[in-house]
């Protein structure tokens, strides 16, 4: 079973609010991934690292920023929130096998920028 | 470049029907082939996954088989479940291991 956390599960928050989305693994795994998830259900890559010290924007263009200080730990984070920020975001982690790698996924954070 | 391609929802079923989920794929190489299942409010779980030409995936009754000559990794069921309703994911991940690429998702609805 897959330890991959994520806190808080729901955000409520006003715009022009800075917020930062956390997401904590305990399996040792050097990969970690943000993705955004869209009412349609659609999945887009934002950010994702390969290990300490580094991040890589994904496929999707997005106003947040991410930091890999520690391998467990990979939070997400926007300055300046604003209703289009509006979505549930998906933290995931892999060990780095290539194609035979699996991701595993944390819960999710649902969130609303009123 | 990586695509994939599922069939749309919702999907609606009786308890106890056949369920056939279609996914085709494209890309380079040979790709590793993962069907991810999403319970409401709930992350994605890996639900199966092939990584070669002829591989069947299977789990909870849920399988599919890595089709080469089609490009296909259609999901079955022989009987689904109330408990199965979820959006379930079709994905891929390129031969590098540097993405995982996913379709849209297709939503399943189980009434009993």
């Amino acid at each position: 079973e897959a330890d991959i956390y994520q806190t808080p599960r729901y955000l409520v928050i006003g715009t022009g609010k800075k917020i930062t989305l956390e997401c904590s693994q305990t399996m040792g795994h050097d990969k970690m991934y943000w993705y955004q998830q869209d009412p349609g259900m659609e999945l887009h890559l934002i950010h994702y690292s390969y290990g300490v010290n580094s991040t890589e924007k994904g496929d999707l263009s997005s106003e947040s920023t991410v930091s890999r200080i520690r391998t467990e730990h990979f939070p997400l984070t926007l300055e300046s929130a604003r209703p289009s920020h509006t979505s549930q975001y998906l933290c995931a982690s892999s060990e780095d096998r290539g194609p035979q790698e699996t991701q595993y996924f944390g819960p999710g954070t649902r969130l609303l920028v009123l | 470049g990586n695509s994939v391609t599922q069939m749309e929802g919702p999907v609606t079923l009786s308890e106890e029907a056949f369920l056939t989920i279609n996914c085709t794929y494209t890309a380079t190489g040979y790709p590793s082939l993962f069907w991810y299942v999403q319970y409401p409010g709930e992350g994605l779980q890996l639900l199966l996954k092939a990584t070669k030409a002829d591989d069947k995936g299977s789990n909870k009754g849920f399988e599919a088989t890595y089709r080469k000559e089609t490009t296909s990794f259609h999901l079955e069921k022989g009987s689904v479940q109330v408990s199965d309703s979820a959006v379930y994911f079709c994905a891929l991940i390129n031969q590098a291991g540097t993405a995982l690429i996913f379709g849209k998702g297709t939503t399943l609805s189980v009434s009993s």
